[in-house]
């Protein structure tokens, strides 16, 4: 059975900073993992989608890694601002059924 | 594009009270999910349209929770009689049609409180 584990469950850091968010999953047989944004009381926003063959998906200043035999992805944000405070959930496609495996995601507060 | 809409946006209701959601995908979209969100947790499908047919509902609780999508285009899910450990956060998603892989579009949530 597929576990998605997200580390750590929150965060506060200082405007600028350079943080990462770090995911793992127990099953390596996924399709692809994507990094999704939630905002309070708003729905789940897509930031990157890495295919299983793929390492690393650039989108400004996002970055996100994945290696998928030790079953781990990181989500790299540089130069971190306010308006990036939101929780940060990871999940897995697996590979046989298309399903999305989420984790518990990473609570990120930057402060001004 | 219009996004995903989901109604109501909250709900507080008494435990063994019925409640009813309500989700529009954005147009062609076949593939149709509900999750459910608990404080503190990601989202877990409960079940997976397309079209109006049921591809997935193995974590739907059937005792309690019902769901259709009449037409293949809005769906609702029932929760019917409610727990209090269904107070949660029940997220709509569409996607669509033809590539299995290609990303989720999530609604806003229905926030659901069961007292």
């Amino acid at each position: 059975k597929q576990e998605v584990t997200q580390i750590p469950a929150a965060l506060s850091v200082p405007e600028g900073e350079n943080l990462v968010l770090n995911c793992s999953f127990t099953d390596s047989a996924i399709y692809n993992l994507q990094w999704f944004r939630q905002d309070p009381g708003k729905g789940l926003t897509s930031l990157l989608l890495i295919q299983s063959s793929q390492r690393e998906q650039t989108s400004g200043r996002l970055n996100a890694s994945l290696d998928k035999s030790s079953g781990r992805s990181t989500l790299y944000i540089a130069a971190s601002q306010p308006g990036d405070s939101a929780t940060y959930l990871c999940a897995v496609m697996m590979d046989s059924s298309y399903k999305l495996i989420f984790g518990s995601g990473t609570r990120l507060l930057v402060r001004p | 594009e219009a996004g995903v809409a989901q109604s109501p946006r909250y709900k507080i209701i008494e435990k063994r009270q019925s409640v009813a959601f309500w989700c529009n995908p954005i147009s062609g979209h076949a593939t149709l999910y509900w999750y459910q969100q608990i404080l503190g947790q990601g989202p877990k499908l409960l079940i997976q349209f397309q079209n109006n047919g049921v591809v997935d509902d193995s974590q739907l609780p059937k005792d309690r929770f019902s769901a259709e999508r009449l037409k293949g285009v809005d769906s609702t899910l029932k929760i019917q009689p409610a727990k209090l450990e269904d107070s949660a956060v029940y997220l709509c998603a569409s996607r669509k049609p033809g590539r299995k892989w290609e990303t989720q579009y999530f609604g806003p949530g229905t926030r659901l409180l069961v007292l």
